[in-house]
């Protein structure tokens, strides 16, 4: 397809245990952004990476979160000892490096951490 | 810090009338702003946008308004459908990140 793809749409994982979130951006996109909503928040920034520039990490809530972009295509977000305020859809989007230029959005990992 | 705010957290108006959306930033160095809509379980969706050399942007029945001076912007809808109905949340860049507010859910009842 022609849009941003993440897998699985769906996560239900016991607390404690390690999830692995997949996001294929749109071919030629050398941007890629990670988000998560929270119930009833907004979205909340993780991590953005561009081209082969080392990545924004700044957002990430924790060091059991973490992320990587092989290729500079697919990115892999990864949460390791899963805690129940974990729990968000987790969206991932990606750009157009150059010039004025909107993210596409996937339509997310719900993440359920019980 | 929240860059971007929209401190409207819901808003309900009739079908046909207006619906105003609207968002404040406090980074002047945004040079880009974006307007998308998210329908429950789906991912935000692209609405419309606008460079900071525009005051005004427009789309079918969507307007977007941007005042620099005031760092505010606003999205018009009119007439407002049934089917508007949806979460929409303000974007801005700097060519970099996006840094999105928390949203606003619109209603527009029949």
């Amino acid at each position: 397809g022609a849009g941003v793809s993440q897998s699985p749409s769906n996560k239900v994982t016991e607390k404690g245990k390690d999830v692995e979130l997949r996001c294929d951006p749109i071919s030629g996109h050398t941007a890629l952004y990670w988000y998560r909503q929270s119930l009833g928040q907004g979205l909340e920034f993780l991590i953005y990476f561009q081209g082969n520039s080392a990545p924004d990490k700044s957002g990430l809530p924790s060091d059991r979160f973490s992320a990587e972009r092989t290729g500079g295509s697919v990115s892999t977000l990864t949460i390791q000892r899963t805690q129940q305020e974990d729990s968000a859809v987790y969206l991932c989007a990606s750009s157009l490096v150059r010039g004025p230029t909107e993210a596409f959005f996937g339509q997310g990992t719900r993440l359920t951490v019980v | 810090d929240q860059q971007v705010k929209q401190n409207s957290p819901s808003l309900s108006v009739q079908e046909g009338r207006i619906s105003i959306l609207n968002c404040d930033y406090t980074n002047s160095m945004f040079d880009y702003f974006l307007w998308y809509k998210k329908y429950p379980a789906e991912g935000p969706t692209f609405l419309i946008s606008i460079s900071s050399i525009k005051d005004k942007n427009e789309d079918g029945r969507f307007t977007v308004f941007l005042n620099k001076s005031a760092k505010h912007l606003s999205l018009h809808i009119v007439p407002s459908q049934p089917g508007d109905s949806a979460v929409y949340f303000c974007a801005a860049t700097s060519g970099n990140q996006f840094y999105f507010g928390t949203g606003t859910s619109l209603t527009v009842i029949p």
